[in-house]
């Protein structure tokens, strides 16, 4: 089966701290996302990769960085943690193939809750 | 900037076929239509994409207007549990950049 596995489901943290959300995937994809999702505006994408230690910013980047080091992981950064990062976060990886034009597979997602 | 376009919400009564349409104004002759769903504290998941010509799979119909400028996923026999908002989005598979953008989606009530 396929799996796109998020590290932890809730997490609160405190405002200014340094946190990290992990994603790991089991199918080899070249391509992984960070997404968040707030009440309204639907999920909108922070960052996504496209292989080892590429990146590229997507719609709301500010506040983000990412981490690319293995193929399977890919880390979404939260520098100085505010709460307006208060958000469902959703991680997604996809196969780049042309011909098959394959679809992504989300994980569960991480609540984080900044207080 | 969006690329589709859909209505915030809708509903229908189980067991009868749900049609939500999605428009696609400037969509380019090599972007497919794909649509996800996501289920209450899930993460969203595939349904189906098409390029051009009508799709059917297990989970529901894929119908793309001839100039591809919009689209109508058909779920036949809508259940409660197909209570989701549901994700139209276009998407090109360009080698080494690929941007994965969804909207804001429709959130279908099926209504018992």
């Amino acid at each position: 089966d396929v799996k796109v596995t998020q590290s932890s489901r809730y997490l609160v943290k405190r405002t200014g701290e340094k946190v990290f959300l992990e994603c790991v995937q089991d199918m080899d994809h070249e391509n992984m996302f960070w997404y968040r999702q707030d009440p309204g505006l639907g999920l909108r994408l922070i960052y996504f990769s496209y292989d080892v230690k590429m990146k590229e910013k997507g719609d709301i980047p500010e506040g983000y960085s990412v981490s690319r080091e293995k193929k399977e992981r890919f880390s979404l950064i939260l520098e100085s943690a505010s709460t307006n990062q208060t958000s469902m976060y959703l991680c997604a990886s996809s196969l780049t193939d042309l011909i098959l034009n394959t679809e992504a597979f989300f994980g569960q997602g991480t609540r984080l809750t900044v207080v | 900037d969006a690329k589709t376009t859909q209505p915030p919400s809708m509903d229908c009564a189980e067991g009868r076929a749900a049609n939500l349409p999605c428009n696609h104004s400037t969509i380019s002759g090599n972007e497919y239509v794909y649509w996800y769903r996501q289920i209450h504290s899930q993460g969203p998941q595939y349904i189906i994409h098409g390029l051009k010509n009508n799709e059917t799979n297990e989970m529901a119909s894929l119908i793309i207007t001839e100039d591809r400028k919009s689209s109508t996923l058909i779920l036949p026999h809508a259940t409660l549990r197909d209570t989701a908002v549901y994700y139209c989005i276009v998407r090109v598979a360009n080698f080494g950049n690929e941007k994965l953008t969804f909207g804001t989606g429709t959130r279908l009530t099926i209504i018992p």
